[in-house]
């Protein structure tokens, strides 16, 4: 059966560092990707997507992610954090073409330090 | 503009209530989705709707009745609720004539049941 894997339930790192946010999923063959972040309270919003061509995504609010089938991730990055970015991340993957149907990760939850 | 709106943003009701949740779009989607989402969990997907026919329902329990009076409009109707159905409610559209959609989701609608 598909299934997302988010690894870490918590990440806290600090204004200004890095980030990386970990996504597997188990699929047969190349699923659609997607990044959503939901701050407290809201629904969610979509960071970014990946489906063919360049495994090197751009999205919104300066995040990437990089497609490796390799490994079946697709991880999330962002240079510097700001305290802002401080949400829950949910990684979600749509099999195949029911992309009507999207599988969450469990979703990370990031806070970020000053 | 990528905006789903849900009103009300706060509902609280009794077990004895009837009331609706509201979902609307103005992207030209032909498609829609109620998911419920509790504390710290991923959305789970409840219904969607495609081109205002119900497509896809995941044994939601019939005191949730979903509707789509036209193709800008989703309802929810809820009627003898239990604590447990206590949530976050989210809507999302996508337009169902891609290959490949993605999903806008609105704000929600948090639900108390006393």
């Amino acid at each position: 059966a598909q299934s997302v894997t988010q690894p870490d339930i918590h990440i806290t790192v600090s204004e200004g560092a890095s980030l990386e946010l970990r996504c597997n999923y188990s699929y047969g063959a190349t699923p659609y990707l997607f990044w959503y972040v939901q701050s407290p309270g809201q629904g969610l919003q979509l960071l970014l997507k990946y489906f063919s061509g360049d495994t090197l995504v751009q999205g919104i609010k300066g995040f990437e992610a990089e497609f490796k089938r390799s490994q079946s991730s697709f991880n999330l990055r962002k240079p510097s954090v700001h305290w802002s970015d401080a949400a829950e991340y949910f990684c979600a993957v749509a099999p195949g073409g029911a992309t009507n149907k999207l599988i969450f990760g469990t979703g990370t939850l990031l806070a970020v330090q000053p | 503009d990528t905006e789903v709106t849900q009103t009300p943003k706060h509902l609280v009701m009794g077990m004895t209530n009837k009331k609706s949740l509201k979902c609307e779009q103005h992207m030209g989607h032909r498609a829609m989705y109620w998911y419920k989402q509790k504390a710290k969990k991923p959305p789970e997907l409840m219904f969607v709707y495609s081109y205002e026919k119900l497509s896809i329902n995941e044994s939601v329990p019939s005191r949730f009745s979903p509707e789509c009076p036209n193709s800008s409009l989703l309802n929810l109707h809820l009627h003898a609720l239990q604590p447990e159905d206590s949530a976050l409610y989210l809507c999302a559209s996508s337009q169902e004539d891609r290959i490949i959609q993605t999903q806008y989701f609105g704000p929600g609608t948090r639900l108390l049941v006393l």
